[in-house]
């Protein structure tokens, strides 16, 4: 299993371009969920979904969307970048079972510029 | 100026020697937590987790401690390694967001030799 991946691994964007990073795992996992993570700081949650079809927003949606159509790809889309979401972004994927005992497996994470 | 979180706590131990890292966490109704491992580059790595029904969990060279009362983990690692060398993160499923995890903001790991 190549478990998740995730391209590019490094991006360059000047303001009010958009891009999507791609997000795909191969373990047959229904949870999927994009953080950020700024220098120096934990993770920040900005989109999940719990299965195919179904999305939700995280702690810092604003200026992302997602998609969910298949179970394995989840892809982020950044509909006007800004130099605010500059950052390092990881793809998460779990089974999603209730009551806890859920790891989470990230991915290697996209380097995102904004200039 | 500087800006709040770009200076990570930061904890140096001689190889050998055995961690403590602290982390206080914010939701009293979270049930589950992760400690995760980050090395530079890549993405977090799970070390070992504990449900809010256990105050002990160990694993090989890690223990986990939790204390609910005052919202309180800490990680211990034992006869600490060059590899060890990471930026440690605990993290809470409070249900606030699905299966989802808040992450705390970290604590650097520095192995000497």
């Amino acid at each position: 299993n190549a478990g998740v991946t995730q391209t590019p691994k490094f991006q360059v964007l000047k303001t009010g371009q958009s891009m999507t990073l791609q997000c795909a795992q191969d373990m047959n996992h229904e949870y999927m969920s994009w953080y950020r993570q700024d220098p120096g700081m934990g993770l920040r949650l900005i989109h999940y979904s719990v299965g195919a079809g179904i999305t939700d927003q995280g702690e810092v949606p604003n200026g992302y969307n997602v998609s969910r159509s298949t179970t394995e790809d989840f892809p982020l889309r950044l509909l006007s970048a800004a130099p605010s979401q500059t950052s390092v972004y990881f793809c998460a994927s779990s089974t999603g079972t209730s009551g806890g005992g859920n790891e989470q497996f990230f991915g290697p994470g996209t380097r995102l510029t904004v200039l | 100026g500087e800006s709040v979180g770009l200076h990570l706590p930061t904890l140096s131990v001689q190889e050998g020697d055995n961690s403590i890292i602290n982390c206080a966490y914010s939701n009293s109704a979270s049930d589950y937590f992760i400690w995760y491992k980050q090395e530079s580059g890549k993405g977090p790595q799970f070390i070992i987790d504990i449900r809010s029904n256990m105050d002990k969990r160990q694993g090989q060279r890690v223990t986990v401690l939790l204390n609910k009362t005052v919202k309180h983990l800490s990680l211990q690692i034992a006869a600490t390694q060059p590899g060890d060398s990471a930026v440690y993160f605990c993290a809470e499923n409070s249900g606030n967001y699905g299966q989802n995890f808040v992450f705390g903001p970290g604590t650097r790991l520095s192995v000497l030799p």
